[in-house]
């Protein structure tokens, strides 16, 4: 297994489009989270999965996002009608469930471009 | 609400300096910390995780510390080397499970 995997690296796309990424965490992580970053910025989070059920949402994951994980295994973010202040880095992570070792690997993310 | 906060913001250091970048945040109740390393347009690295119940971890020239007391980590780079530039990341894990993370010391080491 190498890691935490994201496809594509990059999308652009016109404003209104429709556009889905998909995760592929580590093989044996139970849990898997969306982060979006934007330039300058930390990471903030989106959403998180243990297995296939969706644990928590952040207040920026607006309706036009949705995200799936329905076998327990990958992940899907689609972000519907895109508009120009969703460009960002769309980051993946995975780890197993735990407290204080609980350790996040991050994928090389998805760049987002709406132009 | 947890809030991190990492300063200075950039940093520049001739190489085979020693040098530490500084973390804080504002709400103990951690359950861990964990340092990350990007480079330009790539995703995260992790470095080191540090246990709430742990004062430090080494890995290499890396040393980080926490102090959940005072509400800081310190990432210590020992003879740092052009390869070290990149930005550094810390971000807490509490509660929830989510990462809270800082914005990051972009480091530059100059040959």
């Amino acid at each position: 297994d190498t890691g935490v995997s994201q496809d594509p690296r990059h999308k652009i796309t016109k404003r209104g489009q429709n556009v889905t990424f998909r995760c592929d965490p580590i093989s044996e992580h139970n849990r898997l989270y969306w982060y979006r970053q934007t330039l300058g910025q930390g990471p903030e989070f989106l959403t998180y999965f243990q297995n296939e059920a969706q644990l928590e949402k952040s207040r920026l994951l607006s309706d036009r996002f949705s995200a799936e994980r329905p076998k327990g295994s990958f992940s899907t973010l689609e972000i519907q009608r895109t508009e120009q202040g969703d460009s960002a880095m769309y980051l993946c992570a995975s780890s197993l469930v735990g407290r204080e070792n609980t350790e996040a690997f991050f994928g090389q993310g998805t760049r987002l471009t709406v132009v | 609400k947890q809030e991190v906060t990492q300063i200075p913001a950039a940093l520049s250091v001739p190489e085979g300096e020693n040098l530490v970048l500084n973390c804080s945040f504002t709400d103990s109740a951690i359950y861990n910390l964990q340092w990350f390393r990007q480079d330009p347009g790539k995703g995260l690295t992790s470095l080191l995780l540090i246990q709430s119940s742990q004062r430090e971890q080494t890995s290499g020239r890396l040393n980080a510390s926490l102090d959940k007391s005072s509400g800081r980590s310190t990432l210590y780079i020992a003879a740092s080397q052009p390869g070290d530039s990149a930005t550094y990341l810390c971000a807490a894990r509490a509660g929830s499970y989510q990462l809270t993370f800082g914005k990051g010391t972009k480091l530059s080491v100059i040959p």
